[in-house]
């Protein structure tokens, strides 16, 4: 069975600085993706990032980057100079094949990130 | 980036009424929609998948005769929440994904801003 575990239930950063949230999967699928949202208060739910499971390279958007980790099944999110409308909740997704559940989209617990001024 | 949008924001309703929430793809064809139920400082569980034209597939422990979904055209679904209670009162969050799902993992799943349902 797919399982996405963020371990992390609060993070506190200083403006400007980076900041890693964590998140580790479990699948069985060989072929599967990972995401990142973002859910400010006003509970919309944005994507950041997407990594696909036999992507090389670890993915890239902006602040955003995917510290992809295979071997270890982990897929951080780093976001580089951190600014106060960053203070949010950020979920990690996986979607996995037909295997392992239908191509449907499961979500972490979440990670709060509050960003200090 | 594609704008999913939800319809109502918010909803106050009698215990015993039923509510509809509308959930449009605004810029792109949606070939399947998904809502989410998410519980105060919880992640977000999965109800149902539907694609356009047929059933909805409801995930375990989701009850379909409470919880009707229907999606009528390629940039429209709907979830009735019939003869709803307290405890329905939740966080329900639409989302919309372009494209087929095989091999389509790239294929971004856009949110609506979610419907906060409040049951009296």
């Amino acid at each position: 069975a797919q399982k996405i575990t963020q371990t992390q239930p609060g993070m506190f950063v200083q403006e400007k600085e980076a900041v890693t949230l964590d998140c580790t999967y479990d699948t069985s699928d060989p072929s599967y993706g990972l995401f990142w949202y973002k859910q400010p208060s006003s509970g919309e739910m944005i994507f950041l990032i997407y990594q696909g499971s036999y992507d090389q390279q670890n993915a890239t958007e902006g602040r955003y980057s995917l510290n992809f980790q295979k071997a270890r099944k982990s897929a951080n999110l780093v976001i580089s100079a951190s600014q106060l409308g960053d203070s949010a909740m950020y979920f990690c997704a996986m979607r996995g094949g037909e295997d392992t559940g239908g191509f449907k989209t499961i979500f972490g617990a979440g990670t709060r990130l509050f960003v200090k001024a | 980036g594609a704008v999913v949008s939800q319809h109502p924001s918010r909803v106050i309703c009698k215990s015993g009424t039923s509510v509809k929430i509308e959930c449009r793809s605004l810029d792109f064809q949606a070939t399947t929609m998904f809502w989410y139920r998410q519980f105060p400082k919880k992640s977000l569980m999965l109800m149902a998948t539907s694609n356009e034209g047929s059933k909805a597939t409801y995930e375990q422990g989701v009850e379909k005769d409470k919880f009707l979904i229907n999606h009528a055209s390629l940039t429209l679904s709907t979830l009735t929440v019939t003869s709803a209670h307290p405890e329905d009162s939740s966080f329900y969050i639409c989302s919309a994904r372009a494209g087929g799902g095989a091999g389509g993992f790239k294929n971004i799943q856009y949110f609506g801003a979610g419907t906060r349902l409040s049951v009296l």
